[in-house]
């Protein structure tokens, strides 16, 4: 069935680093992705977003790149501070009614 | 602006108690809204969705039940908790009729089944 999962489960960057955390969809009919970030004890947080008919998109200290060729998902995260510390899970979304499918999360740990 | 509250943030409750989640959204109207199930280290499993007052869809079997007796009002039950529904429950909500928006999460109840 269809599936989202990440490459990395950990990562582990210096502060100041530019962090990239990657996400493998299996879904091509897949035309919406979402990257939340989620701390301990917390809801997941919305990041960014990007739709099926963009392969950029920037926010702040963020960029989503997607590669629909290779059904490739990434979030670059500039400049990485300690409170970039969390889970980051990437989402597909694939029905009328907005059914989100989540990866496993990548925890990404940021050391001053 | 739009928030999202849920309650109790921690629960403990013994085998075979019932239970109930309530999640409440402000600031939208209609909204669709979920419940989902997320593991420790895991990513997030949809146990229910709805689309408005009184529709519930289930996404799995299970000892779970969920309502939603007001558009903004959004609840998850059981008449007899099992070890196995101890987690982290999410309730989140979503525009309505627009393919493709986010979902946004409250806090979460940290329930212990004892």
């Amino acid at each position: 069935g269809e599936s989202v999962g990440l490459h990395l489960p950990t990562l582990s960057v210096q502060e100041g680093d530019n962090s990239i955390i990657n996400c493998a969809y299996s879904n091509s009919a897949s035309d919406y992705f979402i990257w939340y970030k989620q701390e301990s004890g917390k809801g997941p947080q919305f990041i960014i977003d990007i739709r099926s008919n963009m392969d950029k998109r920037q926010g702040q200290r963020v960029t989503v790149l997607l590669n629909k060729t290779v059904k490739h998902l990434s979030l670059q995260i500039a400049a990485t501070q300690p409170g970039d510390s969390a889970v980051y899970f990437c989402a597909e979304i694939y029905t009328s009614y907005g059914k989100l499918t989540f990866g496993q999360g990548t925890i990404l740990t940021v050391h001053p | 602006s739009q928030t999202i509250h849920q309650w109790p943030a921690t629960l403990v409750q013994p085998v075979g108690s019932p239970l109930s989640l309530e999640c409440t959204v402000e600031g939208t109207s209609n909204p669709n809204l979920y419940w989902y199930r997320q593991a420790a280290g895991r990513g997030l499993q949809l146990l229910f969705y709805s689309v408005g007052i009184g529709q519930i869809s289930s996404e799995v079997p299970q000892n779970l039940s969920a309502s939603r007796p007001q558009d903004r009002q959004f609840i998850l039950s059981s008449k007899k908790l099992l070890l196995s529904d101890s987690g982290f429950y999410l309730c989140a909500w979503s525009e309505q009729g627009i393919r493709g928006q986010p979902q946004h999460f409250g806090d979460g109840t940290r329930l212990s089944i004892l």
